[in-house]
């Protein structure tokens, strides 16, 4: 059955620190691996995803992702953070092929202080 | 480009009444979903719509929850009868391809359930 864990409940950084946020996944093949981010009172937007290729992926707002196939983790990453990049932050994953269902993790809650 | 539109924002209800969510996807999008999120828990997926066929509703309360997309554009989802339980966001997505590579939310509708 297909899993994804975020550690952290939430993240605290400072403004212009980098920042990365945790995600382990457990599925069966290669998985289809995403972030989203939920900014208050607006549904989920999608930020990058990893289907294959690189291990680094680029998406919106200069966020990056690592995919470590070894440790089964897709951490989310940025340089240099704004406090604007405070929200919620979902990772999830799915099997790949057919309709095979997104499953959410619980979220991480990334406060960036000025 | 129009986002997913979702009615209503916000519906407050006592137990064992009724209430239905509208949500109307973007245009061309063939894949609609509905996903239930409970405050502090990732979204979870109810139901998911193929064109106007179901595809996936293994975790549809079904002797409660039911969803129609007819003419495969607008769905409605609705709780018959309503419990506490069911005091949560439910947000509506939906993707060009079925494969979900890429999902687009709506802004939800948060139920309260007394």
């Amino acid at each position: 059955a297909q899993s994804v864990a975020q550690p952290e409940d939430q993240v605290n950084v400072a403004e212009g620190n980098p920042l990365t946020v945790k995600c382990t996944y457990s599925v069966s093949g290669n998985p289809y691996l995403f972030w989203y981010v939920q900014y208050p009172n607006r549904g989920l937007q999608f930020l990058l995803k990893y289907i294959t290729g690189d291990n680094l992926v680029k998406g919106s707002y200069g966020f990056e992702a690592e995919f470590n196939k070894s440790q089964t983790s897709f951490h989310l990453k940025k340089p240099s953070a704004l406090v604007s990049d405070s929200a919620l932050y979902f990772c999830a994953v799915r099997a790949p092929f057919g309709y095979n269902k997104l499953i959410f993790g619980a979220g991480t809650r990334l406060a960036v202080h000025p | 480009e129009a986002g997913v539109a979702q009615s209503p924002r916000y519906k407050i209800i006592e137990k064992r009444q009724s209430v239905a969510f509208w949500c109307n996807p973007i245009s061309g999008h063939a894949t609609l979903y509905w996903y239930q999120q409970i405050l502090g828990q990732g979204p979870k997926l109810l139901i998911q719509f193929q064109n106007n066929g179901v595809v996936d509703d293994s975790q549809l309360p079904k002797d409660r929850f039911s969803a129609e997309r007819l003419k495969g554009v607008d769905s409605t989802l609705k709780i018959q009868p309503a419990k506490l339980e069911d005091s949560a966001v439910y947000l509506c997505a939906s993707s060009f391809q079925a494969d979900g590579e890429k999902l687009f939310f709506g802004s939800g509708t948060q139920l309260s359930v007394l």
